[in-house]
């Protein structure tokens, strides 16, 4: 079984902060995806990274995929509090299925 | 368009009872798949399907069946449902297998007693 592993589990902040969140794993993925979840819906995608080294940018958010393509990262600049939420990974490999991380829970306080 | 859409959203059954969560989409999507989400557990696949008339298990498919008769529908069911089984279940789709951007339905928040 593929595991990806998430950090921080919970991270409370001020509006204004930076934050970074990592996903790694021991395993190899042919892409990776980010997604954020706010309660009581499902996931939304953010972002998907396909090449090692990669970064990607969606205004205030910066994603990452490690060289070897085992981790990713996602730093958030300037956070707000329309940014609270639940961020979890997604690792792909040649198989049919997702592997999820455990999510990171980020909380922005205005 | 609705996308993704799951029903009930809250069920309470009470152990050993079964029932069918219902999950539809109207995005044309060949790829469908259940996960159970639990706290600190991320989202885990049960049971997905790549086409009409084609499942194949997940990470956790003991206790759940499914079938595919048509690209729109992917039911969820029940067999005898256990206090295990308490969980938010999400239905999702793809246009590709995968590596695709999965679509979430809401979600369906079961209790087992």
């Amino acid at each position: 079984t593929q595991l990806l592993e998430q950090s921080p589990q919970f991270l409370s902040i001020q509006e204004g902060e930076n934050l970074t969140v990592y996903c790694n794993s021991s395993s190899v993925f042919s892409s990776l995806q980010w997604y954020r979840q706010e309660p009581g819906e499902g996931p939304v995608l953010l972002v998907t990274v396909v090449t090692g080294g990669e970064v990607k940018k969606l205004k205030r958010l910066t994603f990452q995929f490690g060289d070897a393509r085992k981790d990713s990262s996602l730093h958030i600049t300037a956070a707000q509090p329309g940014d609270t939420g639940l961020y979890l990974c997604a690792g792909h490999n040649a198989g049919n299925m997702l592997t999820f991380g455990g999510g990171t829970r980020l909380m922005v306080k205005p | 368009n609705a996308g993704v859409t799951q029903t009930p959203k809250f069920q309470v059954l009470k152990t050993g009872q079964s029932m069918t969560l219902q999950c539809a989409q109207d995005m044309n999507h060949e790829y469908m798949s259940w996960y159970r989400q639990d706290p600190g557990m991320g989202l885990r696949l049960i049971h997905y399907s790549v086409g009409a008339g084609i499942t194949d298990q997940g990470e956790v498919p003991n206790g759940y069946n499914v079938s595919r008769s048509t690209t729109e529908d992917f039911p969820l069911r029940l067999l005898s449902a256990a206090p295990s089984q308490t969980s938010v279940y999400f239905c999702a789709s793809s246009y590709s297998r995968g590596s695709g951007a999965q679509y979430f339905g809401p979600g369906t928040r079961l209790l087992v007693l």
